[in-house]
Protein backbone atom coordinates (compact mmCIF):
# COMPACT_ATOMS: atom_id res chain seq x y z
CA UNK A 1 0.00 0.00 0.00
CA UNK A 2 1.45 3.24 -1.24
CA UNK A 3 1.62 5.61 2.00
CA UNK A 4 1.10 9.33 1.84
CA UNK A 5 2.35 11.78 -0.85
CA UNK A 6 3.00 15.05 -0.80
CA UNK A 7 3.68 16.88 -4.05
CA UNK A 8 5.93 19.22 -4.36
CA UNK A 9 9.01 17.95 -2.14
CA UNK A 10 10.79 21.64 -2.23
CA UNK A 11 8.98 24.85 -3.21
CA UNK A 12 10.55 28.71 -3.50
CA UNK A 13 8.45 31.16 -3.52
CA UNK A 14 9.10 35.22 -3.40
CA UNK A 15 6.84 37.29 -1.11
CA UNK A 16 3.07 37.82 -2.07
CA UNK A 17 2.92 35.40 -4.37
CA UNK A 18 0.64 31.80 -3.82
CA UNK A 19 1.16 28.65 -3.31
CA UNK A 20 -0.53 25.14 -3.57
CA UNK A 21 0.73 21.85 -1.89
CA UNK A 22 -0.73 19.00 -2.34
CA UNK A 23 -1.34 15.27 -0.40
CA UNK A 24 -2.53 12.12 -1.52
CA UNK A 25 -3.52 10.09 1.29
CA UNK A 26 -3.40 6.46 1.82
CA UNK A 27 -6.31 4.73 -0.19
CA UNK A 28 -9.35 4.26 2.03
CA UNK A 29 -8.02 7.02 4.33
CA UNK A 30 -11.13 9.60 4.76
CA UNK A 31 -9.02 12.26 7.52
CA UNK A 32 -6.52 14.66 5.67
CA UNK A 33 -4.80 16.91 8.44
CA UNK A 34 -2.13 19.82 7.87
CA UNK A 35 0.38 20.46 9.90
CA UNK A 36 2.83 23.39 9.47
CA UNK A 37 6.61 22.62 11.02
CA UNK A 38 9.19 25.41 12.11
CA UNK A 39 12.37 24.80 14.21
CA UNK A 40 10.76 26.95 16.72
CA UNK A 41 7.64 26.34 17.02
CA UNK A 42 7.38 22.48 16.49
CA UNK A 43 4.24 21.38 14.76
CA UNK A 44 1.15 23.43 14.57
CA UNK A 45 -2.33 22.23 14.02
CA UNK A 46 -3.81 24.04 10.39
CA UNK A 47 -7.09 21.99 9.67
CA UNK A 48 -8.34 18.87 9.11
CA UNK A 49 -10.27 17.33 6.25
CA UNK A 50 -13.23 14.68 6.01
CA UNK A 51 -15.12 13.13 3.96
CA UNK A 52 -14.71 16.64 1.83
CA UNK A 53 -15.68 18.62 4.81
CA UNK A 54 -13.65 20.75 7.29
CA UNK A 55 -13.72 19.41 10.57
CA UNK A 56 -11.39 21.51 12.56
CA UNK A 57 -9.35 24.40 11.93
CA UNK A 58 -6.48 26.00 13.58
CA UNK A 59 -5.01 29.50 14.82
CA UNK A 60 -3.89 30.20 11.56
CA UNK A 61 -5.30 33.55 9.33
CA UNK A 62 -7.52 33.38 6.40
CA UNK A 63 -4.93 32.95 3.78
CA UNK A 64 -4.43 29.43 4.77
CA UNK A 65 -7.03 27.36 2.96
CA UNK A 66 -7.46 23.88 2.21
CA UNK A 67 -10.04 21.51 0.27
CA UNK A 68 -10.69 18.14 -0.06
CA UNK A 69 -11.64 16.17 -2.94
CA UNK A 70 -14.31 13.40 -3.42
CA UNK A 71 -11.42 10.84 -4.22
CA UNK A 72 -10.14 11.94 -0.35
CA UNK A 73 -6.86 14.16 -1.96
CA UNK A 74 -6.58 17.66 -0.25
CA UNK A 75 -4.84 20.77 -1.12
CA UNK A 76 -3.86 23.44 0.83
CA UNK A 77 -3.28 26.85 -0.61
CA UNK A 78 -1.33 30.33 1.10
CA UNK A 79 -1.90 32.97 -0.61
CA UNK A 80 0.15 36.67 -0.14
CA UNK A 81 3.21 34.54 1.17
CA UNK A 82 5.18 36.11 4.01
CA UNK A 83 8.71 35.54 5.02
CA UNK A 84 7.57 33.94 8.17
CA UNK A 85 5.16 31.41 5.99
CA UNK A 86 8.75 29.41 5.54
CA UNK A 87 8.26 26.13 6.77
CA UNK A 88 8.06 22.12 6.24
CA UNK A 89 3.94 21.50 5.21
CA UNK A 90 3.36 17.99 6.41
CA UNK A 91 -0.03 16.47 5.62
CA UNK A 92 -1.15 13.00 7.43
CA UNK A 93 -4.14 11.00 6.74
CA UNK A 94 -6.08 8.27 8.85
CA UNK A 95 -9.28 6.04 7.95
CA UNK A 96 -11.31 8.16 10.88
CA UNK A 97 -11.54 11.29 12.05
CA UNK A 98 -8.81 12.72 15.12
CA UNK A 99 -10.43 12.61 18.23
CA UNK A 100 -10.42 8.96 18.04
CA UNK A 101 -7.60 6.27 18.68
CA UNK A 102 -6.15 7.10 15.20
CA UNK A 103 -3.11 6.68 13.99
CA UNK A 104 -1.88 9.41 11.95
CA UNK A 105 0.38 8.62 8.80
CA UNK A 106 2.23 11.25 7.64
CA UNK A 107 4.02 12.42 4.29
CA UNK A 108 7.59 13.56 3.97
CA UNK A 109 6.56 17.25 4.00
CA UNK A 110 7.01 19.99 1.19
CA UNK A 111 9.23 22.06 2.10
CA UNK A 112 8.60 26.03 1.25
CA UNK A 113 11.30 28.87 1.33
CA UNK A 114 9.72 32.35 0.84
CA UNK A 115 12.22 34.76 -0.37
CA UNK B 1 -6.67 24.47 25.02
CA UNK B 2 -4.57 21.24 25.54
CA UNK B 3 -0.80 22.30 25.41
CA UNK B 4 2.55 19.89 25.53
CA UNK B 5 5.37 20.56 27.11
CA UNK B 6 8.31 18.41 26.35
CA UNK B 7 10.98 19.95 29.00
CA UNK B 8 14.37 18.62 26.90
CA UNK B 9 14.99 20.27 23.37
CA UNK B 10 18.26 18.41 22.74
CA UNK B 11 19.24 15.68 24.43
CA UNK B 12 22.58 13.83 24.41
CA UNK B 13 23.68 10.08 25.04
CA UNK B 14 25.98 7.68 24.58
CA UNK B 15 25.49 4.34 23.21
CA UNK B 16 23.95 1.48 25.47
CA UNK B 17 23.02 3.82 27.99
CA UNK B 18 19.03 4.64 28.89
CA UNK B 19 17.47 7.20 27.84
CA UNK B 20 13.69 9.47 29.36
CA UNK B 21 12.11 12.00 27.06
CA UNK B 22 10.26 14.09 29.22
CA UNK B 23 6.23 14.88 28.30
CA UNK B 24 4.02 16.65 30.14
CA UNK B 25 0.50 17.63 28.96
CA UNK B 26 -2.16 20.77 30.74
CA UNK B 27 -4.97 19.29 30.58
CA UNK B 28 -6.08 16.32 33.12
CA UNK B 29 -9.38 15.35 31.46
CA UNK B 30 -9.95 12.32 29.39
CA UNK B 31 -6.88 12.30 26.66
CA UNK B 32 -5.24 9.55 24.14
CA UNK B 33 -1.36 10.43 24.46
CA UNK B 34 1.10 9.84 21.41
CA UNK B 35 4.57 9.85 20.91
CA UNK B 36 5.54 10.14 17.47
CA UNK B 37 9.60 9.98 15.68
CA UNK B 38 10.92 11.88 12.82
CA UNK B 39 13.89 10.92 10.97
CA UNK B 40 15.65 13.27 8.77
CA UNK B 41 14.17 14.05 5.88
CA UNK B 42 11.39 11.83 6.72
CA UNK B 43 7.63 12.58 8.00
CA UNK B 44 6.91 11.10 11.67
CA UNK B 45 6.27 7.54 12.61
CA UNK B 46 3.85 6.34 15.67
CA UNK B 47 6.43 4.78 18.14
CA UNK B 48 3.66 4.21 20.72
CA UNK B 49 0.24 5.23 22.00
CA UNK B 50 -1.86 5.19 25.47
CA UNK B 51 -5.45 5.00 25.06
CA UNK B 52 -6.22 3.83 28.36
CA UNK B 53 -6.00 0.89 30.57
CA UNK B 54 -2.39 -0.18 31.77
CA UNK B 55 -0.34 2.39 32.45
CA UNK B 56 3.25 1.65 30.92
CA UNK B 57 2.77 1.23 26.90
CA UNK B 58 5.33 -0.98 24.63
CA UNK B 59 6.00 0.79 21.39
CA UNK B 60 8.29 -0.13 18.75
CA UNK B 61 12.15 -0.32 18.60
CA UNK B 62 12.31 -0.91 22.36
CA UNK B 63 10.82 2.22 23.52
CA UNK B 64 8.35 2.52 26.13
CA UNK B 65 5.93 5.28 28.11
CA UNK B 66 4.50 5.42 31.04
CA UNK B 67 1.29 7.64 31.52
CA UNK B 68 0.86 8.77 35.07
CA UNK B 69 -2.64 11.28 35.50
CA UNK B 70 -1.89 12.68 38.65
CA UNK B 71 1.39 14.51 37.24
CA UNK B 72 -0.14 14.58 34.00
CA UNK B 73 3.24 12.99 32.45
CA UNK B 74 4.14 10.41 29.80
CA UNK B 75 7.84 9.94 29.62
CA UNK B 76 9.31 8.08 27.25
CA UNK B 77 11.75 5.64 28.03
CA UNK B 78 14.52 3.10 26.14
CA UNK B 79 17.19 0.90 28.13
CA UNK B 80 19.89 1.11 26.20
CA UNK B 81 19.99 3.15 22.94
CA UNK B 82 21.25 2.52 19.36
CA UNK B 83 23.11 4.76 17.17
CA UNK B 84 19.98 4.63 14.35
CA UNK B 85 17.89 5.52 17.60
CA UNK B 86 19.11 9.20 16.75
CA UNK B 87 16.16 11.61 15.81
CA UNK B 88 13.28 14.26 16.39
CA UNK B 89 10.78 12.67 19.22
CA UNK B 90 7.20 14.29 19.43
CA UNK B 91 4.38 13.87 22.52
CA UNK B 92 1.23 14.27 21.18
CA UNK B 93 -2.47 14.44 23.08
CA UNK B 94 -5.75 14.07 21.84
CA UNK B 95 -8.70 15.41 23.85
CA UNK B 96 -10.97 12.41 23.24
CA UNK B 97 -13.72 13.60 20.72
CA UNK B 98 -13.48 15.70 18.21
CA UNK B 99 -10.12 17.49 18.24
CA UNK B 100 -6.95 17.24 16.86
CA UNK B 101 -3.51 15.61 17.93
CA UNK B 102 -1.62 19.07 19.91
CA UNK B 103 2.00 18.29 20.00
CA UNK B 104 5.11 19.43 21.73
CA UNK B 105 8.12 21.30 20.00
CA UNK B 106 10.08 18.00 20.13
CA UNK B 107 13.12 16.57 21.75
CA UNK B 108 16.05 16.08 19.39
CA UNK B 109 17.90 12.81 20.69
CA UNK B 110 21.94 12.45 19.79
CA UNK B 111 22.84 9.02 20.58
CA UNK B 112 26.95 9.25 20.33
CA UNK B 113 28.93 6.35 19.98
Amino acid sequence: KAGVTQTPRYLIKTRGQQVTLSCSPISGHRSVSWYQQTPGQGLQFLFEYFSETQRNKGNFPGRFSGRQFSNSRSEMNVSTLELGDSALYLCASSLEPQGTNEKLFFGSGTQLSVL
Amino acid sequence: AQSVTQLDSQVPVFEEAPVELRCNYSSSVSVYLFWYVQYPNQGLQLLLKYLSGSTLVKGINGFEAEFNKSQTSFHLRKPSVHISDTAEYFCAVSDIGNTPLVFGKGTRLSVIA
